[in-house]
């Protein structure tokens, strides 16, 4: 079974400081990974994911199959960026449209 | 394109009675999860459905179905309701099993 740990439930960050939301997974097999967000009052919406290697926002994220992470990142954070941020993954096999999600990580950028 | 949409958005219903809540696809999206999100347990997965074939399930009791149409629009059915049931439940829709997928608003359901 597959499981996506966040440990932070709650980050608070400076305006302008770098910011990073931890994502462990644990997974045998070779898992797509996603970070989605929820701005206030918004419907869930997906940030980026790993195979794309995008930059969205300012947001990267590289998936570390050794430590089993995918840790969120940003170099300068923004007031804007304040939100629930989830990661979540998706096994291969007969897990159709299955998301497993962490718990979410509330960020609160301070000005 | 038009995002994906739920209805209806709120409901109360009483305990011992069923609700069907409805989920609109973005156009051309074939699969439909469905998810419930509480406070304790987060976001968890109900089932999918791919070409009106439910092809995936989460570890919900059997009070807890669906269906889809040959248009895409699902729906879920929760039978005889527990307050425990009390939920937001969100659907969503892909391309693919694994691609990535777009939420609904979600549907605000409060069991009294």
């Amino acid at each position: 079974a597959q499981r996506v740990t966040q440990p932070e439930k709650l980050l608070s960050v400076f305006k302008g400081a770098p910011v990073e939301l931890k994502c462990n997974y644990s997974y045998s097999g070779s898992p797509e990974l996603f970070w989605y967000v929820q701005y206030s009052r918004q419907r869930l919406q997906l940030l980026l994911r790993h195979i794309s290697r995008e930059s969205i926002k300012g947001f990267t994220a590289d998936l570390n199959k050794g430590e089993t992470s995918f840790h969120l990142k940003k170099p300068f954070a923004q007031e804007e960026d304040s939100a629930m941020y989830y990661c979540a993954l998706t096994a291969g096999g007969t897990s159709y449209g299955k998301l497993t999600f962490g718990q979410g990580t509330i960020l609160t950028v301070h000005p | 394109k038009a995002g994906v949409t739920q209805t209806p958005r709120y409901l109360i219903k009483t305990r011992g009675q069923q609700v069907t809540l409805s989920c609109s696809p973005i156009s051309g999206h074939r699969s439909v999860s469905w998810y419930q999100q509480t406070p304790g347990q987060g976001l968890q997965f109900l089932f999918e459905y791919f070409s009106e074939t439910q092809r995936n399930k989460g570890n919900f009791p059997g009070r807890f179905s669906g269906r889809q149409f040959s248009n895409s629009r699902s729906e879920m059915n929760v039978s005889t309701l527990e307050l425990g049931d009390s939920a937001l439940y969100l659907c969503a829709s892909s391309l693919g099993s694994r691609a990535e997928q777009y939420f609904g608003p979600g549907t605000r359901l409060t069991v009294t």
